[in-house]
């Protein structure tokens, strides 16, 4: 089945790093992604990894794939309150589904 | 490129009237997305086209709803009678289908009262 899990609720301290855990289950999803969606606000694409790498690092972005575990996680370094927003795990299903399954989205709160 | 558009933001209406919600894609896109978010259900996928042709409408939640592509750079996604569980927002998406990447409009806050 289609299922994409993430913890609903993640607080950090400002400078210190976030890590946002993700599950998928269907191990023939080609491309992962990383939603951003700031209050009031669409979901902006943060970054996406393909299903043959393992990780894959954008500024202060770091996004690591274990397939064996189908697990996915997104670093934040040096986390900034402007960070604080929902983050969307979402995998893309192909083979006639052509479809993103998204999850339920990481709640990060950033305080001082 | 403006990204996509959506109007309007925001629509409060009553129970019983039609909404019609519209979509402008990312020129160039061929694929274009129809979501619905609410806090209850999360992100869900109503319909998507390509080509302007709809793919898979299995997300549309029932016949009140429908969903039009007349041409490749505008989309409606149509409430007929609304209710007021209609409410959410909904998200019109584009994407390339070469790279499957998909970009999400600023998004509809419909309210059914």
């Amino acid at each position: 089945g289609e299922d994409v899990e993430q913890s609903l609720f993640l607080s950090v301290r400002e400078g210190d790093s976030s890590v946002i855990n993700c599950t998928y289950t269907d191990s023939s999803s080609t491309y992962l992604y990383w939603y951003k969606q700031e209050p009031g606000a669409g979901l902006q694409l943060l970054t996406y990894i393909f299903s043959n790498m393992d990780m894959k690092q954008d500024q202060r972005l770091t996004v690591l794939l274990n397939k064996k575990d189908k697990h996915l996680s997104l670093r934040i370094a040096d986390t900034q309150t402007g960070d604080s927003a929902i983050y969307f795990c979402a995998e893309y299903l192909a083979g006639g589904y052509n479809k993103l399954i998204f999850g339920a989205g990481t709640r990060l709160a950033v305080h001082p | 490129d403006a990204g996509v558009i959506q109007s309007p933001r925001h629509e409060v209406t009553e129970m019983g009237q039609e909404v019609t919600l519209r979509c402008k894609p990312i020129s160039g896109h061929n694929s274009l997305f129809w979501y619905r978010q609410t806090m209850m259900r999360g992100l869900e996928l109503l319909i998507y086209f390509n080509n302007n042709v709809p793919i898979d409408d299995s997300g549309m939640p029932e016949d009140r709803f429908s969903a039009k592509m007349p041409n490749a750079s505008f989309s409606t996604l149509k409430i007929q009678p609304s209710e007021p569980r209609d409410s959410a927002v909904y998200f019109c998406a584009s994407g390339a289908s070469s790279t499957d990447t998909q970009y999400f409009g600023p998004g509809t806050r419909l309210t059914v009262l």
